[in-house]
């Protein structure tokens, strides 16, 4: 089955850019999607398709995606971005969707 | 605006059949733009995957699940159903249901796509 790799936390002051990686092997290939868990809530999808954001995602949430690497980009972070984030793409080989195991990002 | 919202015993036995409703609401679970899926998220294992179902019946399972799984819909009801035979303590988990669109590949290939729309989730303990 396909592995996503994420870094096991993320730490941030307010106002500066976060950035969350999800690896795989050539993960260029596939479109990956982000998702952000906050405590005891369901997971709310803030990228799609590498790059594209769904209505009412704030435009400081970006992504890239090239080679074995995806990146989430969180500009001018605020305390209430603070949250679990998710990486998943399909994985056509096994023909299921797959989630990295989540990083913790901590506005400090 | 369209929701979900899971509903179902918090508590399972083991052996016995975990069973959760999905309900839909501020639209129609016939909408054609829509699969409506299941996913669980344990502290150990992380999001898994377990399968989606169209309003028509057509439903599609993640195979490390296939044998132990069904997914079903009402239409009447605006619902979907799971059922997950079996149990043991590894099914412990927080069960969502979301909403993921219609979707094919530059092939035509039916994918899962992103998941647009989650419900709360309910959390199930399996134990005697």
């Amino acid at each position: 089955s396909y592995v996503l790799t994420q870094p096991p936390s993320v730490s941030v002051a307010p106002g500066q850019t976060a950035k969350i990686t999800c690896g795989g092997a050539n993960i260029g290939s596939k479109g990956v999607h982000w998702y952000q868990q906050k405590p005891g809530q369901a997971p709310v999808l803030v990228v799609f398709d590498d790059s594209d954001r769904p209505s009412g995602i704030p435009e400081r949430f970006s992504g890239s995606n090239s080679g074995d690497t995806a990146t989430l980009t969180i500009s001018r972070v605020e305390v209430g971005d603070e949250a679990d984030f998710f990486c998943q793409v399909w994985d056509s080989d096994s023909g299921h969707p797959v989630f990295g195991g989540g990083t913790p990002l901590t506005v400090l | 605006q369209l929701q979900l919202q899971e509903s179902g015993p918090g508590l399972v036995k083991p052996s016995e059949t975990l069973s959760l409703t999905c309900t839909v609401s501020g639209g129609s679970i016939r909408s054609s733009r829509y699969y409506w899926g299941w996913i669980r998220q344990t502290p150990g294992k992380g999001l898994e995957y377990i399968g989606s179902i169209y309003y028509s019946g057509s439903a599609f399972y993640t195979p490390s699940l296939k044998s132990r799984v069904s997914i079903s819909v009402d239409r009447s009801q605006n619902q979907l159903s799971l059922e997950l035979r079996s149990v043991t303590a590894a099914d412990t988990a927080v069960y969502f249901c979301a909403a993921h669109p219609d979707y094919y590949d530059s092939r035509g290939v039916w994918m899962v796509n992103a998941f647009e729309l989650w419900g709360q989730g309910k959390m199930v303990t399996v134990s005697s």
